[in-house]
């Protein structure tokens, strides 16, 4: 059962541009929703994380929205950059002690920014 | 140290046989995870591990694979007679305990099974 779904499966933007990714989930225990920033041959980083509580979050030129009545949430890149070309994957989580912190993985975005 | 660390970086092995996969987790992170990604896919959870707590092994796809943690820091994911099917990249991450928010991973062991 895929509980975080994404897309984009790839996206391509012109330098400048805004990239868009969106995820949906079913699990309405998640209660944490990061995204993570993979590049070639390197383990995913933490890019920018929210809470429920919440329906946006910024983070320089990253910005993640949030609708909680619609399970999805979505990653905004604003004026793309070369080096933002990398794999992208939106997660989810429940902070509850007995979840033990565990990340369910959307299926990732291939992000390629032209220069 | 700095970072999580894995090793080997790139595993290639006959199928049928077993392999050891390391990770060394940041210096005084109590959670450990093993993560699988299999090509052009994303993360699956396979096993966590919290301090002197039981692990929990709920991701585990068969009874192949086992992971154990010595000493509450390096872990070791071992795979039994392996299967082409479990090629992939294994990541290990790391974390100061349950509960908080956001790890670190290493960059990853990749498996080929020949």
């Amino acid at each position: 059962q895929q509980q975080v779904k994404q897309s984009p499966q790839s996206l391509i933007v012109q330098k400048g541009g805004i990239s868009i990714i969106n995820c949906a989930y079913e699990n309405t225990a998640f209660d944490y929703f990061p995204w993570y920033q993979q590049f070639p041959g390197k383990g995913p980083a933490l890019l920018i994380a929210i809470r429920p509580d919440v329906s946006e979050k910024k983070e320089g030129r990253f910005t993640i929205s949030f609708n909680k009545s619609a399970k999805q949430f979505s990653l905004h890149i604003m004026d793309s950059q070369p080096g933002d070309s990398a794999t992208y994957f939106c997660a989810a989580s429940s902070m509850i002690k007995a979840a033990g912190n565990k990340l369910t993985f959307g299926g990732g975005t291939r992000v390629l920014v032209k220069p | 140290g700095a970072g999580v660390s894995q090793s080997p970086s790139n595993k290639v092995t006959e199928k049928g046989k077993d392999v050891e996969l390391r990770c060394d987790p940041i210096s005084g992170h109590t959670a450990l995870y093993w993560y699988r990604q299999s090509l052009g896919q994303g993360l699956e959870f396979l096993i966590y591990f919290q301090g002197n707590s039981a692990p929990d092994k709920s991701g585990l796809p068969s009874d192949r694979f086992s992971a154990e943690r010595t000493g509450g820091s390096v872990s070791t994911l071992t795979i039994q007679r392996t299967q082409q099917e479990d090629s992939a990249v294994y990541l290990c991450a790391s974390s100061y305990g349950l509960g908080i928010i956001g790890y670190t991973f290493g960059s990853g062991t990749r498996l080929t099974v020949v």
